[in-house]
């Protein structure tokens, strides 16, 4: 079964001090891994894609990562907007359905 | 920005009553996913369809729940009778090939 597993649940920070989160997945040949980015009471916004091993993507204070097992959302000297749920999804080749993780829930105090 | 909208936001019903959820998609988007969040369960997918079409609603209890596109710019979700359980928020997501974009949801409240 495919499956996306992030960690970690919850992660505080204060501002300016870097951090990772990861998303290890078991997608049986995986087409794209995608990360989102969600407020309360919001949808979930687009990020980035990243399609093989090695890929990098960056945008502001974000970099996301891919590795054959795992990817990972760098952010550097966060900031209190930087605050959100952070989900991970991947999906199957062939297929356009997305299999979502339960997020990492970042705090990031000023 | 295009955005996806839903309707209502927010509801609040009686066990047992028809509740309807509607969705428009970004103008162009061929697809649209309809996923349910909950803190339990995160976000699961019910149905999505292209160009129309569904393609996949395994995700869905078939007994009391129906999706439908009935034109290009107009998805719904229906439970009907609704129960305790089926609180959640609720998602519609469009696309054309990917990223999905995701409107703001249906808050769903089953008393």
């Amino acid at each position: 079964e495919d499956q996306v597993t992030q960690s970690p649940e919850a992660l505080r920070l204060q501002e300016g001090e870097s951090s990772s989160l990861n998303c290890s997945y078991t997608v049986s040949g995986l087409r794209g891994l995608f990360w989102y980015r969600q407020d309360p009471g919001k949808g979930p916004e687009f990020l980035f894609t990243l399609y093989s091993a090695g890929e990098e993507k960056e945008k502001e204070r974000l970099k996301a990562t891919l590795t054959k097992k795992e990817s990972f959302l760098h952010i550097t000297a966060p900031k209190p907007e930087d605050s959100a749920t952070y989900l991970c999804a991947g999906s199957q080749g062939g297929s356009e359905k997305l299999v979502f993780g339960k997020g990492t829930k970042l705090t990031v105090n000023p | 920005d295009a955005r996806v909208t839903q309707t209502p936001r927010h509801k609040v019903t009686e066990m047992g009553q028809e509740v309807t959820m509607r969705c428009q998609p970004i103008l162009g988007h061929n697809t649209v996913f309809w996923y349910r969040q909950t803190m339990m369960q995160g976000l699961e997918l019910l149905a999505y369809f292209r160009n129309r079409a569904p393609l996949d609603d395994s995700g869905m209890p078939k007994d009391r729940f129906s999706a439908e596109m009935p034109d290009a710019t107009l998805a719904t979700l229906k439970i009907q009778p609704s129960e305790p359980r089926d609180s959640a928020v609720y998602f519609c997501a469009s696309g054309f090939t990917q990223p999905q974009h995701f409107g703001d949801g249906t808050r769903l409240s089953i008393l």
